[in-house]
């Protein structure tokens, strides 16, 4: 499984954008890049998801880069509901057998947005 | 809310103890999963059941036993738990095997 490397932490003013980075280098061409975030005390919530192409939803966008060996998800008018352990996932290969939907969480990124 | 929840929400017991978490997810969805995560520790996968069927088992100790008795449910049975095993276990839940995982909020669990 590919591993992803994210800065322990990072901070933000509120309403502006939070740009947080992840490197995967070893991905390999069929593994999806996987954005969750843990608020204080609660469950891992999915945020978003790419394979190659950037991706936006009503949460975040998601920018992969043109060799897939890093991604930044955007969070473009953070508030301080945002303040969240952030994790990127790259996760298993969809085919073959062996595949359990097993996610390997990492330490993350905790973004604190500051007033 | 995610559609999955989790009972109870804390849990305080003794090393000879037997208790059991539940979880139930609304989503319709074909795969449930156990996570654990320990103070100042990633999430770490300890089970995962597709249609009901166990798939993978993530190395847990045999203190630990899930069940799964249909698509909605699950369980894990705790019993002659350590005090290292004291930690927020997650359950969660997804389409299939290829889909998002949605997450309830935990039950904190404390073994003294």
């Amino acid at each position: 499984d590919a591993k992803t490397t994210q800065p322990p932490s990072m901070d933000c003013a509120e309403g502006r954008a939070a740009n947080l980075p992840c490197n995967h280098s070893t991905i390999s061409g069929n593994e999806y890049v996987y954005w969750y975030r843990q608020i204080h005390s609660q469950g891992p919530q999915y945020i978003i998801h790419g394979l190659k192409n950037n991706e936006t939803n009503e949460m975040a966008s998601l920018i992969i880069t043109e060799d897939r060996k890093s991604s930044t998800l955007i969070l473009p008018h953070a508030t301080l509901r945002d303040t969240a352990v952030y994790y990127c996932i790259v996760r298993p290969s969809p085919k073959g057998s062996s595949n359990t939907g097993k996610l390997i969480f990492g330490q993350g990124t905790t973004l604190q947005v500051k007033p | 809310e995610t559609g999955v929840t989790q009972t109870p929400r804390h849990l305080v017991m003794g090393m000879t103890n037997k208790k059991s978490l539940k979880c139930e997810q609304h989503l319709g969805h074909n795969a449930m999963y156990w996570y654990k995560q320990s103070a100042k520790k990633p999430l770490e996968l300890m089970f995962v059941y597709s249609l009901e069927e166990r798939v993978e088992n993530n190395s847990v100790p045999s203190r630990f036993s899930p069940e799964c008795p249909n698509s909605s449910h699950l369980f894990l049975h705790l019993h002659t738990l350590q005090p290292e095993d004291s930690a927020l276990y997650l359950c969660a839940s997804s389409q299939d095997a290829l889909y998002e995982q949605y997450f309830g909020p935990g039950t904190r669990l404390t073994v003294t």
